[in-house]
């Protein structure tokens, strides 16, 4: 199964841009790139989700490599409200689906 | 105008009981998901039902059963509960199934701790 591999913490600061990074060297060609973000005692919250080309929505950009093998989370500018854990998170629509969490980010944001 | 609810919000238990969480969603989304986050804030997927079928179904004891009696809800029965059993779990719903498309909107989460 297609795993991904996220650094543990990451920290930055307020109003500065963000980069969120995720190893999925295995990933398969139909294999979708989620991101979630999960604040203290709440659910996870839907960020970002692409395939192959990059993606921008309100709340971030996505970048994936051109090889899929790793992608990228681009908080533009950082708030103290981003504080949380990041999830990347490769959903199979081939085979078997099955969900296959990253251990997460926990960003911690400066101010 | 909560999209996601779900009841109870804690739960306390001694090993070897039977209970249930309840979920609800009120956003007509086909699909809905039970996760379980445990101690180490390890998220894993448990069941999804759409259409009241059961989609995904991964490697969980049998003593966890899924019930969904329409679309706007699934449950999750436990029985014989276990120590290791304590985690919170989060219900979800989605509009489309998990092939890759539509965000999922998760729920607050039930706190279950089984002394």
């Amino acid at each position: 199964d297609a795993k991904t591999t996220q650094p543990n913490s990451m920290e930055s600061n307020e109003e500065e841009p963000v980069h969120l990074p995720c190893n999925h060297s295995t990933i398969s060609g139909t294999d979708y790139i989620h991101w979630y973000r999960q604040l203290p005692s709440q659910g996870p919250e839907y960020v970002i989700h692409g395939l192959t080309s990059n993606v921008n929505n309100r709340m971030a950009s996505l970048a994936i490599a051109e090889d899929r093998k790793s992608s990228t989370l681009i908080l533009h500018r950082a708030t103290l409200r981003d504080a949380a854990v990041y999830y990347c998170i490769l959903i199979k629509i081939q085979g078997a689906q099955k969900l296959v969490f990253g251990q997460g980010t926990r960003l911690t944001i400066n101010p | 105008d909560t999209a996601v609810s779900q009841t109870p919000k804690y739960l306390v238990t001694q090993m070897g009981n039977d209970k249930s969480i309840k979920c609800e969603q009120n956003l007509g989304h086909d699909t809905m998901y039970w996760y379980k986050q445990d101690s180490k804030k390890f998220l894993k997927i448990m069941f999804s039902y759409n259409n009241k079928e059961l989609i995904i179904n991964e490697t969980v004891p049998n003593r966890f059963s899924p019930k969904s009696p329409d679309k706007a809800h699934l449950n999750l029965h436990i029985n014989s509960l276990e120590l290791g059993d304590s985690a919170v779990y989060f219900c979800a719903s989605s509009q489309a199934g998990l092939a890759g498309v539509g965000e999922q909107f998760f729920g607050p989460g039930t706190r279950l701790t089984v002394l």
